[in-house]
């Protein structure tokens, strides 16, 4: 069985902080994904990578940045974070060099608030 | 980009009962997948269903595909309490050297005992 591990469950840090979520995949994939989850909105795509050193911009990528050194770590990285960007943060991965058509696997996310 | 839209957005059920779920898309599709979310957890990958496909079975499970209506059905059959969960379709959309996938805001569905 795939796993996805996210480094913490609920994280609270302070406004202007700069904060880094990890998460680690055991299967080997080649694509890594960060999504954030907020009431409403479903889920959003920050950024994802299909190969180490590689990223891609996703859907809201403002205030965040990834880095992807080895195949199995992806970490997002808040650079100033701000009250805006408390959220539930997901990470999730999949086979394949381009993804498609691939099911994804997700960790059980971070819970973050930024006071 | 809003890809998959679920209705109903909540639906409550009895134990026993079916669960019928509805996803409507935008834009050309290669496949749409279905997740479930449990409260506090991260999602799980329930079925795939490619657009040359129009029904695929998995268990309790059956999902149908309309290509022509840009719309897909997840039905739960017999549904049980630890069906709880938020569902969600996801379609794929096609970016410059790779793919994502988009996900609608979910269908919340509670199964009473």
């Amino acid at each position: 069985d795939v796993k996805v591990t996210q480094s913490s469950r609920y994280l609270v840090k302070r406004t202007g902080e700069k904060v880094f979520l990890e998460c680690v995949q055991d299967m080997d994939h080649e694509n890594m994904f960060w999504y954030r989850q907020d009431p409403g909105l479903g889920l959003r795509l920050i950024y994802f990578s299909y190969d180490v050193k590689m990223k891609e911009k996703g859907d809201i990528p403002e205030g965040y940045s990834v880095s992807r050194e080895k195949k199995e770590r992806f970490s997002l990285i808040l650079e100033s974070a701000s009250t805006n960007q408390t959220s539930m943060y997901l990470c999730a991965s999949s086979l394949s060099g381009r993804g498609d058509n691939q099911p994804q696997h997700f960790g059980d996310g971070t819970r973050l608030s930024i006071l | 980009s809003q890809q998959g839209e679920e209705d109903p957005q909540a639906l409550s059920i009895q134990e026993g009962e079916n669960a019928t779920m509805n996803c409507s898309y935008k834009t050309s599709i290669n496949n749409l997948q279905w997740y479930r979310q449990n409260s506090g957890r991260g999602l799980v990958h329930l079925i795939l269903i490619r657009s040359n496909e129009r029904e695929k079975h998995s268990g309790r499970l059956r999902v149908t595909l309309d290509t022509s209506k840009k719309s897909s059905s997840l039905l739960i059959t017999a549904s049980r309490a630890a069906d709880t969960a938020s569902y969600f379709c996801a379609t794929d959309e096609r970016m410059d050297s790779s793919y994502k996938l988009i996900f609608g805001s979910g269908t919340r569905l509670l199964v009473r005992p």
